[in-house]
This record gives structure tokens, C-alpha cells and sequence, in this order.
């Protein structure tokens, strides 16, 4: 089974509205986190937002916000009042376990690309 | 420019040829990370160190590939006797110890096996 599901392969959005990338994730571990990473075509992976499992709010950063909802182990990005810059590669991922960042797998993305 | 740092960027070489890769992590970061990407895919885990040791490595880590990080600070991902699958990009990451916080990733190395 895969551990982090993206089932949104791209996405359009017009410029200022906001836009929902889906994920679903799969554990057994009850302490894990959840992460978003943007990869513009230059290659960077940038960090976006992190949620942990136990972590009762949702965590935002800016225009970014995680709707998490554990019981049906969905993290959803939200990015609100979308820019032409968020035009990227977007990946879900999960480091599962405790004792801090080890490894993490990631989804196979979803494209964005913002509309004027 | 405080970041983490890969070279090259791009390289090129022939099927049965070695290969090397730098990563030079964020100066304070005591984790630093491989992950190799193939296109149309997220990042797969290869392997990571905290400080000098490798605490873990991926079954996609072959005998073919070697990873180092002899001092603690920078590391190298060699790629022996190269074959046309080994075509990716291989990303380094760092982060610190003790937080649930985020790795910091570099720009990658893009490897083309011809």
C-alpha cells in the first residue's frame, strides 16, 4: 500500500483564489508528521508547512494552511490567494516514528499552475 | 549563501563510468540526508548520517553506491560503474537533531547515464 497518496497528478487555479492539493496518508505509528514541500522547476525542494500527529491545531504558515483530519489520515495544503510564483511541483510527505527527522516518504506530487 | 549546497549541478557521464557528488549541509546541521528522484516521482530516502555516522540506509542503496561523511560537516554519494537507471536527481538535505521540524534541501545534482 502506499504510504502517501496524492491523487491530483495537476491542478489549475486562477491568480487570487484560493486551492486544496490532496493527501492521504497510511500508518500505524501514532506519533508521525506530515509535510509539504514546493519543487519550482529549478529543483529545490522547499519546506512549506509541518503538522504533527498530535498536534491538536492546524498548522499554518502565511497563506499556507494544513487541513488536518486524523481520523481519515488526510493533509490537505491550502494555499489561499494563489500567485503566479506558486506555479510548482507539490509533495505530501511523512516521517513516521518518533526521535526527530529520519527518513520520510513522499507522494508523487501534484502539479500547480496559476492562471492570470 | 548560508543554504545547503550540491556539485555539480548537472552531470553527465557514460554507462561505466564512477561518479561523486558533494553536499555541503547548513554549517550547524548535524543530520544531513540522500534522496534520489526520478522523474514524475517525489524523493525517495537513500540514506543518512548525524554527524559522521550512517545510521541508515535504504535498500535502493546498491553496493554500487557509497555515501561518507568523514568529518561531520560535508558528504559524497559515489555511484560505481554507472548504468542507465542511476539517471535521477539526487538530492541532500540537512536538519538538526531533536526537532520535529523540517530537513533544509539543496538544488540537487542532475545525472545523466549515456
Amino acid at each position: 500500500a502506499q504510504k502517501i497518496t496524492q491523487t491530483q497528478p495537476g491542478m489549475f487555479v486562477q491568480e487570487k483564489e484560493a486551492v486544496t492539493l490532496d493527501c492521504t496518508y497510511d500508518t500505524s505509528d501514532q506519533s508521525y508528521g506530515l509535510f509539504w514541500y514546493k519543487q519550482p522547476s529549478s529543483g529545490e525542494m522547499i519546506f512549506l508547512i509541518y503538522q504533527g500527529s498530535y498536534d491538536e491545531q492546524n498548522a499554518t504558515e502565511g497563506r499556507y494552511s494544513l487541513n488536518f483530519q486524523k481520523a481519515r489520515k488526510s493533509a490537505n495544503l491550502v494555499i489561499s490567494a494563489s500567485q503566479l510564483g506558486d506555479s510548482a511541483m507539490y509533495f505530501c510527505a511523512m516521517r513516521e516514528g518518533s526521535g526527530g527527522y529520519q527518513k520520510v516518504t513522499f507522494g508523487t506530487g501534484t502539479k500547480l499552475q496559476v492562471i492570470p | 549563501d548560508t543554504g545547503v549546497s550540491q556539485n555539480p549541478r548537472h552531470k553527465i557521464t557514460k554507462r561505466g563510468q564512477n561518479v561523486t557528488f558533494r553536499c555541503d549541509p547548513i554549517s550547524e546541521h548535524n543530520r544531513l540526508y540522500w534522496y534520489r528522484q526520478t522523474l514524475g516521482q517525489g524523493p525517495e530516502f537513500l540514506t543518512y548520517f548525524q554527524n559522521e555516522a550512517q545510521l541508515e540506509k535504504s535498500r535502493l542503496l546498491s553496493d554500487r553506491f557509497s555515501a561518507e561523511r568523514p568529518k561531520g560537516s560535508f558528504s559524497t554519494l559515489e555511484i560505481q560503474r554507472t548504468e542507465q537507471g542511476d539517471s535521477a536527481m539526487y538530492l541532500c538535505a540537512s536538519g538538526i537533531t531533536g526537532l520535529n521540524t523540517e530537513a533544509f534541501f539543496g538544488q540537487g545534482t542532475r545525472l545523466t547515464v549515456v
